[in-house]
Parts: structure tokens; C-alpha cells; sequence
């Protein structure tokens, strides 16, 4: 079983409209979140860190599930320039180990 | 502005030969990271080194080796290049922080690497 899961897409949306996606983690014991992005042949990069209490940048909303073991991200009155592969990180017990699940693409149309 | 740099951007290696990427921080971290990316299989660590002289085997280490003699610089090393290597490496970096600190990691542009 993979650590981290997350569904490959591609979510195909118009200009405006709201996306949200899923990521499911296996082991309980995982002490931090984040959500990063990354664009066609470049690096990932954050896009945001995933709290207990969820959190908000923006367009952009995080969310943690503990009891599920899942993280969510939200994107509100989508651009786009939101188009990008977004890749789920959990860092397990092991502060120093991070691992990504194989990233969701979003295409965002005019 | 952090930097993670990376020796090539694009590199052409035949079986058999000896290669090494070289990964340079600026951010004075202790934490570095070496990741192949191939599609659908997502980022996997290969190897990690939390100070200098310091590593540890990450999630797929075979045929991999690493050094790690400055703090700023973490080399990756394919001492038989195989055509089941040929990725994009990614290096990054993050400074060590306590739990629920928020570990950032930076990444480098990464390297194509194309086994022949």
C-alpha cells in the first residue's frame, strides 16, 4: 500500500469554478502536511502547509482529516494559471522523511 | 532569494558509465534530499543526509550511492548507470525544524537523466 494516495485526474474545469481534492495517507502516526505545486518540467514548490486547525491563503483552502486520514485542498474562482500537477507531502514520525503521493493535475480552461 | 542549484539540467549516459549529480544549497541547511521522479510512481527517496558526512537510505537506494563532505553540497552517484535509471533527479534541501514546525523543503530545477 502506498503511503500516500491521490487520484492522477486530470480535473478538467472551466475559469471560476471551485475544485477540490483528496489525499489519503497511511499511517496514523504522520505529523505534517503540505500541499505543493508544480508545473510542467519544473520543481515542486509549497503551496501551503496543512494544519489541525485547516487553513486559508486566498483562493486556497486546506484541510486535515486525522480520524480519516486525509488531507483536502480547495481552489475558489479558479485561474488559469492554477493549472499544475498538485502534489499531497506528509512527513511521518521521521521528521526528516517526507512522501508525496503521485500528484493530482488540474487543466483550467477559458 | 533560497537556491537550490543543480549541475545539469539535461544529461546522455550509456550503460555501464559512472555519473554523478551534484546538488549546491545556499540556505546554510542541514537537511538534503535526493528524489527520482517517473510518472505516476510520484517523487521516491533515494537517499537523505540530515548533516555532513551523514546519510541515510531512503525508499529506493539500489545502485545508488551519495557523499556528503560540505554542508552545502549532497552528490548523487550511479556507479553502473542501468536504462531502469534513466529519470529526473531532484535534489532539495530543508532546515531541520521540530515537529509541526512546517519542514519547507526547496528543490532544485532537477536533471533529466537519460540512460542509454
Amino acid at each position: 500500500r502506498k503511503e500516500v494516495e491521490q487520484d492522477p485526474g486530470p480535473f478538467n474545469v472551466p475559469e471560476g469554478a471551485t475544485v477540490a481534492f483528496n489525499c489519503t495517507y497511511s499511517n496514523s502516526a504522520s505529523q505534517s502536511f503540505f500541499w505543493y505545486r508544480q508545473d510542467c518540467r519544473k520543481e515542486p514548490k509549497l503551496l501551503m502547509s496543512v494544519y489541525s486547525s485547516g487553513n486559508e491563503d486566498g483562493r486556497f483552502t486546506a484541510q486535515l482529516n486525522r480520524a480519516s486520514q486525509y488531507i483536502s485542498l480547495l481552489i475558489r474562482d479558479s485561474k488559469l494559471s492554477d493549472s499544475a500537477t498538485y502534489l499531497c507531502v506528509v512527513n511521518p514520525y521521521n521528521f526528516n522523511k517526507f512522501y508525496f503521493g503521485s500528484g493530482t493535475k488540474l487543466n483550467v480552461k477559458p | 532569494d533560497v537556491k537550490v542549484t543543480q549541475s545539469s539540467r539535461y544529461l546522455v549516459k550509456r550503460t555501464g558509465e559512472k555519473v554523478f549529480l551534484e546538488c549546491v544549497q545556499d540556505m546554510d541547511h542541514e537537511n538534503m534530499f535526493w528524489y527520482r521522479q517517473d510518472p505516476g510512481l510520484g517523487l521516491r527517496l533515494i537517499y537523505f543526509s540530515y548533516d555532513v558526512k551523514m546519510k541515510e537510505k531512503g525508499d529506493i537506494p539500489e545502485g545508488y550511492s551519495v557523499s556528503r563532505e560540505k554542508k552545502e553540497r549532497f552528490s548523487l552517484i550511479l556507479e553502473s548507470a542501468s536504462t531502469n535509471q534513466t529519470s529526473m533527479y531532484l535534489c532539495a534541501s530543508t532546515l531541520f525544524l521540530l515537529a509541526g514546525g512546517g519542514n519547507e523543503q526547496f528543490f532544485g530545477p532537477g536533471t533529466r537523466l537519460t540512460v542509454l
